[in-house]
């Protein structure tokens, strides 16, 4: 079965700064990959998705985030911290293979990250 | 196009009643999956409906049970409440069933129940 791993729990960075949320996941096999984020009181939104074509994906709101299969690494970044990007973010994993075996595949979340942008 | 609706939005109930989650997702979407998020254990998948038909799910007792009707709306309903049910009970709509494909999940701003 799969799992995700989100190290720190909260991360606070100064606006304008680089972020970093680390990711990192576990699967027998490639899988597909997802960054979402939650402001407060809302759902979740997703930033961006890897799913087994380009290693370097591109999501919305200035967010990327690189799949790295020999790290089982799926991190994800913003060269630029702005304030409105203060939330809480989650990386998720969808299981291919488990789909192929079963017709099943659920998101199976990280414990989340929250983010702090300090001015 | 409008996006995944979760009435209510707020919702207090005693120990010992159930309760009855509603969710309507994007037109067109035929995939309603549901999440339960605490602070203590995350976010939880409970179960994915498509065409009206129960496809995955997750480990949660009988407790929660659920139903997807012709026009895809899905209501969720958790009997004999428990303190720790109290969470925010997120939906969450697809195009197709997940894992048939890539599709993205597009989620509800969820139902906040509280168990008193």
């Amino acid at each position: 079965a799969q799992s995700v791993t989100q190290l720190g729990s909260h991360v606070s960075v100064s606006e304008g700064a680089l972020v970093l949320l680390r990711c990192n996941y576990s699967s027998s096999v490639p899988p597909y990959l997802f960054w979402y984020v939650q402001y407060p009181n809302q759902g979740l939104q997703l930033l961006l998705k890897y799913t087994s074509a380009a290693t370097l994906v591109k999501g919305i709101n200035g967010f990327e985030a690189e799949f790295k299969k020999s790290e089982t690494s799926f991190h994800l970044t913003k060269p630029s911290a702005h304030m409105s990007d203060a939330a809480e973010y989650f990386c998720a994993v969808s299981d291919s293979e488990q789909y192929k075996d079963t017709g099943r595949r659920a998101l199976t979340f990280g414990s989340g990250t929250r983010l702090q942008v300090q001015p | 196009k409008a996006g995944v609706t979760q009435t209510p939005r707020y919702l207090i109930k005693t120990r010992g009643q159930q309760v009855t989650l509603s969710c309507s997702p994007i037109s067109g979407h035929r995939s309603v999956s549901w999440y339960q998020q605490t602070p203590g254990q995350g976010l939880q998948f409970l179960f994915e409906y498509f065409s009206e038909t129960q496809r995955n799910k997750g480990n949660f007792p009988g407790r929660f049970s659920g139903r997807q009707f012709s026009n895809s709306r899905s209501e969720m309903n958790v009997s004999t409440l428990e303190l720790g049910d109290s969470a925010l009970y997120l939906c969450a709509s697809s195009p197709t069933l997940t894992g048939a494909g890539t599709d993205t999940q597009y989620f509800g701003p969820g139902t906040r129940l509280t168990v008193l």
